[in-house]
């Protein structure tokens, strides 16, 4: 089993649809996770930490269960800019230190 | 200027030539990495350092060997490459992330080489 997944989509949604994306890890020792925005051919940026308690950023709403041991990305009110991949990274316990460790990718698109 | 540099960002080469990609910062991060990404695959990591005298081997480390010269410099060498080590390789670096500290651990990316193997 791959320590992060995510469900590659593609998903393809219209302009203002709310869309969410899940992530699973495997390694309950994890101790921060992030969300990635990654446009095509370029290099990953970060989207979003993501706290206990959850965290929202304009449209952007992420949350955290660790019983369950997934993350959550919630886009509202979707633009045809948010186009691009979303990567769940996961820091996972490993020998003493935390290893950035990313799941493949969900791919968003977002239609007129 | 850029945070994190790659050098070079393209490279075609032919089966068994060695090849070398360096990295370069001016975070003044202690921890540096490099992924690559092939497609449907995500970023998988190859090695990670978290100073100069500490290397460690990723998940696919197998054809490929790193050299920290220095707290901002990390290269990664392909000592004979095969074509299935085309690819998209990204560098990175990070702080501790430690909260305490007010670390985040967030990654920061080089633009990413392009490399091609004949």
């Amino acid at each position: 089993r791959k320590e992060v997944e995510q469900d590659p989509g593609p998903f393809n949604v219209p302009e203002g649809a709310t869309v969410a994306f899940n992530c699973t890890y495997s390694n309950s020792a994890s101790q921060s996770f992030f969300w990635y925005r990654q446009d095509c051919r370029k290099e990953p940026k970060l989207l979003m930490s993501v706290y206990s308690s959850g965290n929202e950023d304009g449209r952007f709403t992420a949350q955290l269960n660790r019983a369950s041991q997934y993350i959550s990305l919630l886009i509202r009110d979707s633009k045809l800019s948010d186009s691009a991949t979303y990567l769940c990274v996961v820091s996972r316990a490993s020998g003493g230190s935390y290893i950035p460790t990313f799941g493949r990718g969900t791919s968003l698109i977002v239609h007129p | 200027d850029a945070d994190v540099t790659q050098t070079p960002r393209n490279r075609i080469t032919k089966t068994g030539k060695r090849i070398m990609l360096e990295c370069s910062q001016t975070k003044g991060h202690d921890r540096m990495y490099w992924y690559r990404q092939d497609p449907g695959l995500g970023l998988r990591l190859i090695y990670y350092s978290f100073d100069v005298k500490d290397i460690n081997k990723g998940e696919i480390s197998d054809g490929y060997s790193v050299s920290r010269q220095a707290q901002a410099k990390f290269s990664l060498s392909l000592e004979s490459a095969i074509p299935n080590q085309t690819a998209l390789y990204f560098c990175a670096t990070s702080d501790q992330g430690l909260a305490e500290f007010g670390n985040t651990g967030e990654l920061f990316f080089g633009e990413g080489s392009r490399l091609t193997v004949l």
